[in-house]
C-alpha cells in the first residue's frame, strides 16, 4: 500500500537553529513529490514540486531534496514566521491521487 | 487572480442533521478535489473531479456523503445524516489539470455535536 511517513511529528527551534525535516513514502511508483506550509485555520500554501532523485528546489529559508525513498525540507536559519506545519503528498503512476503525510509542525521560537 | 473560495467557514451542527459546504475553484482549473482532515492529520481524499466527471471517489462514505460539480465549475459537498466522527476541516482545492499543483481554499470547520 501507497504510504508516505513525515518526520518528527513536531519540532521547536529557536531563531536561527537549522533543521531539516523528513518525508519518506513507500510507493510503487512516484509521480511527483509536494511539500505545502499550513498556517492554523488556512488551506495548504504549494511550496515545492520534485520529480526526480537528485532534484534540489529553494525558496528564500526552505530547500527541498528528493531522493529515491525520501525527501527533505531543509529550514537554514528559521525565524518566528517560519512557524507552521509542513506537509509532504506524493503523486503516484497509474493513478491521480496525491496521498498526503499526517506533517510537521514546527515552532520556532524568538 | 482570485483564490478557491469556499462557504461557510465554520459550521456546528447536532448528529443526524444534513450539512452541505460549497466551493468556487480558480477560474479555468479543471481539475476539483475534496478533502477531509482531522485535527493533528493530513487532508485525506474524498472525491476528486476533472470538468464534472469523477475520477476518483474511493474513500468517500458514499452512504452519507455525496458530491456534484454541475457545469463543471462550482462544487457542493454534503453529509447526510452527520456523525460525530465527521467533525473535521473540509478543504477544497483546484489545480489547472490532473496530478498538477493544487491550490486549496482556506476551508469549512465542521463541528458534529
Amino acid at each position: 500500500e501507497d504510504q508516505v511517513t513525515q518526520s518528527p511529528e513536531a519540532l521547536r527551534l529557536q531563531e536561527g537553529e537549522s533543521s531539516s525535516l523528513n518525508c519518506s513514502y513507500t510507493v510503487s511508483g512516484l509521480r511527483g513529490l509536494f511539500w505545502y506550509r499550513q498556517d492554523p485555520g488556512k488551506g495548504p500554501e504549494f511550496l515545492f514540486t520534485l520529480y526526480s532523485a537528485g532534484e534540489e528546489k529553494e525558496k528564500e529559508r526552505l530547500k527541498a531534496t528528493l531522493t529515491k525513498k525520501e525527501s527533505f525540507l531543509h529550514i537554514t536559519a528559521p525565524k518566528p514566521e517560519d512557524s507552521a506545519t509542513y506537509l509532504c503528498a506524493v503523486t503516484t503512476s497509474g493513478t491521480y491521487k496525491y496521498i498526503f503525510g499526517t506533517g510537521t509542525r514546527l515552532k520556532v521560537l524568538a | 487572480e482570485a483564490g478557491v473560495a469556499q462557504s461557510p467557514r465554520y459550521k456546528i451542527i447536532e448528529k443526524r442533521q444534513s450539512v452541505a459546504f460549497w466551493c468556487n475553484p480558480i477560474s479555468g482549473h479543471a481539475t476539483l478535489y475534496w478533502y477531509q482532515q482531522i485535527l493533528g492529520q493530513g487532508p485525506k481524499l474524498l472525491i476528486q473531479f476533472q470538468n464534472n466527471g469523477v475520477v476518483d471517489d474511493s474513500q468517500l462514505p458514499k452512504d452519507r456523503f455525496s458530491a456534484e460539480r454541475l457545469k463543471g465549475v462550482d462544487s457542493t459537498l454534503k453529509i447526510q445524516p452527520a456523525k460525530l466522527e465527521d467533525s473535521a476541516v473540509y478543504l477544497c482545492a483546484s489545480s489547472p489539470r490532473l496530478i498538477d499543483t493544487q491550490y486549496f481554499g482556506p476551508g469549512t470547520r465542521l463541528t458534529v455535536l
